[in-house]
C-alpha cells in the first residue's frame, strides 16, 4: 500500500524555539495532506488540512500563525510549531490521500515533540 | 472540530473471543467510514472501511456494520489474538475531512 514517512519521528526542544515537522508521500502524489495532533490516551484530532500550493485550512481554535502549514510539492507538507511551548508537547500525525474526496487516508507514524 | 479529546474507554476480552467495538459518529451527511488500529507510539493503520450505501462489509476476521439511522459503528473481531491489542478508532469522512472519534482500547487476555 502506500506510504506516508515524517521526519522526525522524535524531537525535544527548548521552549520558544520552532521546530518543523515533514510529511512526505513516498509512492503517491497528494494534493491533499491532513495534520493531526494526539493527546496521550486521546483520540485524533484535526488541526488543518493541507493543500499543496494554496493555504492550508485550519479547524477552528487552531492557531494559524502557531502552526504554520507548508505544502509545496505533492509530496511534501511541511507543520512548524513556532515559538513552542511546553504545552504544545504532543504527537503530530499527518495522513494523505490518493485522490481528492473521500477515500482512504494513509497515516504516517508520527512526531513526538516534547518542549522542555 | 468535530471530534472530541476524551479519555478512552477499555474493552478485555479473553483469547480466542470475539471482540465488538462501538463508534457513534456525529455528522449524518458522513458518506464515507473507516476503521483505523493504532499500536502505542505509532500511528494509525488502516482495518476496513465502509461507505455509506453499504451496512455491512467484512474483511479477513473483521466485519464493519453501519447504522446510519442511529449514526452507530461496530467492529467486530472475530478470534481475538494478543496480537490485536490495541487502540481502536472510527473516523468519518465530512466533505473532504476525516473526524475520529474517541476511541477504544482494546486488551487480549491470553
Amino acid at each position: 500500500g502506500a506510504v506516508v514517512s515524517q521526519h522526525p519521528s522524535w524531537v525535544i526542544c527548548k521552549s520558544g524555539t520552532s521546530v518543523k515537522i515533514e510529511c512526505r508521500s513516498l509512492d503517491f502524489q497528494a494534493t491533499t495532506m491532513f495534520w493531526y495532533r494526539q493527546f496521550p490516551k486521546q483520540s485524533l484530532m484535526l488541526m488543518a488540512t493541507s493543500n499543496e500550493g494554496s493555504k492550508a485550512t485550519y479547524e477552528q481554535g487552531v492557531e494559524k500563525d502557531k502552526f504554520l502549514i507548508n505544502h509545496a510539492s505533492l509530496t511534501l507538507s511541511t507543520l512548524t510549531v513556532t515559538s513552542a511551548h511546553p504545552e504544545d508537547s504532543s504527537f503530530y500525525i499527518c495522513s494523505a490521500g490518493e485522490g481528492q474526496g473521500s477515500g482512504e487516508q494513509y497515516f504516517g507514524p508520527g512526531t513526538r515533540l516534547t518542549v522542555t | 472540530g468535530e471530534s472530541v479529546g476524551l479519555h478512552l474507554p477499555t474493552l478485555s476480552v479473553q483469547e480466542g473471543d470475539n471482540s465488538i467495538i462501538n463508534c457513534a459518529y456525529s455528522n449524518s451527511a458522513s458518506d464515507y467510514f473507516i476503521w483505523y488500529k493504532q499500536e502505542s507510539g505509532k500511528g494509525p493503520q488502516f482495518i476496513i472501511d465502509i461507505r455509506s450505501n453499504m451496512d455491512k462489509r467484512q474483511g479477513q476476521r473483521v466485519t464493519v456494520l453501519l447504522n446510519k439511522t442511529v449514526k452507530h459503528l461496530s467492529l467486530q473481531i472475530a478470534a481475538t489474538q494478543p496480537g490485536d491489542s490495541a487502540v481502536y478508532f472510527c473516523a468519518e469522512n465530512t466533505g473532504n475531512q476525516f473526524y475520529f472519534g474517541t476511541g477504544t482500547s482494546l486488551t487480549v487476555i491470553p
